[in-house]
């Protein structure tokens, strides 16, 4: 089944606590993407990668981190997670053609305290 | 810059008709997305128009008019399942790549 599989599902966490969200696409995808969700701003992008190695700033990159070493994973990283960056974070993956869905992942709910 | 504009909230009866509408100002536009999001779930995609004209897909039909940067989502025979959020997305291409940017979505309460 073609699918985007992010985890975990719920995370809590302390200021300053290093964490990672994975992300895995099995659609040989070459675009992928991490997005934040907040009531009433929308998604928003954090950062995006057009292909192995190539990953570019969103809109909202300050505080966060992304690798893109193989095709199919694109994890993100919080170095030291701070109360803002509580939010419902997506992964998504598309072919890159720009006409082409995005496919996203089940969401990761973030709570930083 | 680009702006992405849809109502915040919409409320209608079972079995009925209703127009989401989206109006957007960007650059580089390659296309228009409709996505639907029950609370707390991934977007789901829906429709894509990048030509001018209707695209009808079973209850659901999306507009578009690039000269007016306006499009709609139009729901027929509305059901308690269809009790969601709807996102209109842009893509657009800039700086060697594709970007999508967001609506901040449109809130749908069917009423029984």
């Amino acid at each position: 089944e073609a699918q985007v599989t992010q985890n975990p599902r719920y995370l809590i966490t302390v200021t300053g606590k290093k964490l990672t969200v994975t992300c895995s696409q099995n659609m040989n995808h070459e675009y992928m993407s991490w997005y934040r969700q907040d009531p009433g701003l929308g998604l928003r992008q954090i950062y995006y990668s057009m292909n192995v190695e190539v990953t570019d700033k969103g809109d909202v990159p300050e505080g966060y981190k992304v690798s893109r070493k193989e095709k199919r994973n694109f994890p993100l990283i919080l170095e030291s997670p701070s109360p803002n960056q509580t939010s419902l974070y997506f992964c998504a993956s598309s072919s890159g053609t720009g006409s082409s869905p995005l496919h996203f992942g089940n969401g990761t709910r973030l709570t930083v305290t | 810059g680009q702006n992405i504009d849809q109502p915040t909230e919409m409320t209608a009866t079972e079995g009925a008709i209703v127009q989401i509408n989206c109006t957007y100002q960007t650059s580089g536009f390659n296309g228009l997305f409709w996505y639907q999001q029950h609370a707390g779930e991934a977007p789901t995609f829906l429709s894509y128009n990048v030509l001018d004209g209707l695209e009808e897909k079973g209850r659901f039909s999306s507009f578009l008019s690039r000269s007016k940067g306006y499009s709609y989502l139009l729901l027929k025979e509305l059901q308690m399942k269809d009790s969601a959020s709807y996102l209109c997305a842009v893509s657009r291409f800039t700086s060697g790549t594709y970007k999508y940017i967001f609506g901040t979505g449109t809130r749908l309460k069917v009423l029984a």
